[in-house]
């Protein structure tokens, strides 16, 4: 089974701080993802990565910038932190382009800024 | 008018019943169609996935797509206590990238 970990399970942070979500898959998939999960709103993309080094913004980039160095790793970093970036993160990779395969999510990371 | 649209519920059903959950989408070119679970405080988890026009049958779940009406529904037979969760629809966004949108999820309650 894939498996895709991320670092934190819990997190609470100061604003202001900046802030590593790490995320690491064992299957060698291309693409990989990063979305944040608020009640009421679902799932919202917020960047996406199809090899490393590439990275393109989802929907809600704003506060949030990207890094994936390696092929099973994508971190995500909120350059500053702040209360409305309280959620929870949730990492997906993915081995299929066009649209043809599913998404297998890590633990999720919930996140508290205060 | 929101990409992937489903009813928030909560859907109540007795065990042993049917649980039909409902998803609109609105990209024609859209492709792919997933169900996902996730039950409370944890990620969501694939649970059907469907491609073509008609149903798609995996023990007691049945994922029905009629792409003329972009509509994909999820059906639960023999429903459980445990199925209990929030199911999201998610539908691939055409242009590459395997990039998916997500409803933002029914909640499914099956009660003894």
């Amino acid at each position: 089974d894939v498996k895709v970990t991320q670092s934190s399970r819990y997190l609470v942070k100061r604003t202001g701080e900046k802030v590593f979500l790490e995320c690491v898959q064992d299957m060698d998939h291309e693409n990989m993802f990063w979305y944040r999960q608020d009640p009421g709103l679902g799932l919202r993309l917020i960047y996406f990565s199809y090899d490393v080094k590439m990275k393109e913004k989802g929907d809600i980039p704003e506060g949030y910038s990207v890094s994936r160095e390696k092929k099973e790793r994508f971190s995500l970093i909120l350059e500053s932190a702040s209360t409305n970036q309280t959620s929870m993160y949730l990492c997906a990779s993915s081995f299929e382009t066009g649209g043809a395969g599913g998404y297998t999510f890590g633990s999720g990371t919930r996140l508290t800024v205060v | 008018q929101k990409e992937v649209e489903q009813n928030s519920g909560p859907l109540s059903v007795p065990e042993g019943a049917i649980a039909s959950l409902n998803c609109t989408y609105s990209d024609r070119g859209s492709q792919s169609f997933f169900w996902y679970r996730q039950y409370s405080g944890k990620s969501p988890e694939l649970i059907m996935s469907i491609y073509s026009n008609g149903d798609k049958e995996d023990g007691r779940f049945t994922a029905q797509l009629n792409k003329a009406s972009q509509y994909v529904s999820l059906l639960i037979r023999d429903s459980q206590p445990s199925d209990s969760a929030t199911y999201l629809c998610a539908v691939n966004k055409p242009g590459g990238y395997n990039k998916l949108i997500f409803g933002a999820g029914t909640r499914l309650a099956v009660h003894p």
